[in-house]
């Protein structure tokens, strides 16, 4: 399944398909990006973070491409689980060391 | 290890009063930063601490302010609170460097009610 960010804040995929989370960023000259996930009760919790000079970097099932010419970061979690189901989060740093937050999608794992 | 703890875990209050929220971080961090969190707005940095001084703020009225203490504990405090303040609010310990330059570690937050 694929999202489009602030366009579809929900997601639904299947447990075991491979899920895509989009992300559209602002600012041209941001130099770090993160990924953070939210389950319901707790706070962010740490995904996975690129760097501007790379455009994929990858962690354990997760992955994340940036798309520098088009201001676009997406996550890709494979063989999604159940215990992927959350809200995930993008930011951004733009150089003033505040992060600038995406407003999040939810993804939802069916059994 | 233990994670960042955020007391107290909810909080009601009324128009007008304060409130002081603690936040203490991992063993070893020095950086703190606090944001607010609406289902409207998302996450919205509030300021970050870094060896008891303020590093960095956001765009947030006087009324909310902030300090860190020696052994890097904060407390956030909201003074003559409004409707719009109702919120989660998030704090996160990082090892030095800050926001936008490392991961962050949340703690679960205090869901705060004005009523």
């Amino acid at each position: 399944g694929e999202s489009v960010g602030l366009h579809l804040p929900t997601l639904s995929v299947q447990e075991g398909d491979n899920s895509i989370i989009n992300c559209a960023y602002s600012n041209s000259a941001s130099d770090y990006f993160i990924w953070y996930k939210q389950e319901s009760g707790k706070g962010p919790q740490f995904i996975i973070d690129i760097r501007s000079n790379m455009d994929k970097r990858q962690g354990q099932r997760v992955t994340v491409l940036l798309n520098k010419t088009v201001k676009h970061l997406s996550l890709q979690i494979a063989a999604t689980q159940p215990g992927d189901s959350a809200v995930y989060f993008c930011a951004e740093n733009t150089g003033n060391r505040k992060l600038i937050w995406g407003l999040g999608t939810s993804l939802a794992v069916n059994p | 290890k233990a994670g960042v703890t955020q007391t107290p875990r909810y909080l009601i209050k009324t128009r007008g009063q304060q409130v002081t929220l603690s936040c203490s971080p991992i063993s070893g961090h020095r950086s703190v930063s606090w944001y607010q969190q609406t289902p409207g707005q998302g996450l919205q940095f509030l300021f970050e601490y870094f060896s008891e001084t303020q590093r960095n703020k956001g765009n947030f009225p006087g009324r909310f302010s902030g300090r860190q203490f020696s052994n890097s504990r904060s407390e956030m405090n909201v003074s003559t609170l409004e409707l719009g303040d109702s919120a989660l609010y998030l704090c996160a310990s990082s090892l030095a460097m800050g926001p936008g330059n490392e991961k962050l570690f949340f703690g679960s937050g205090t869901q705060l009610s004005v009523l």
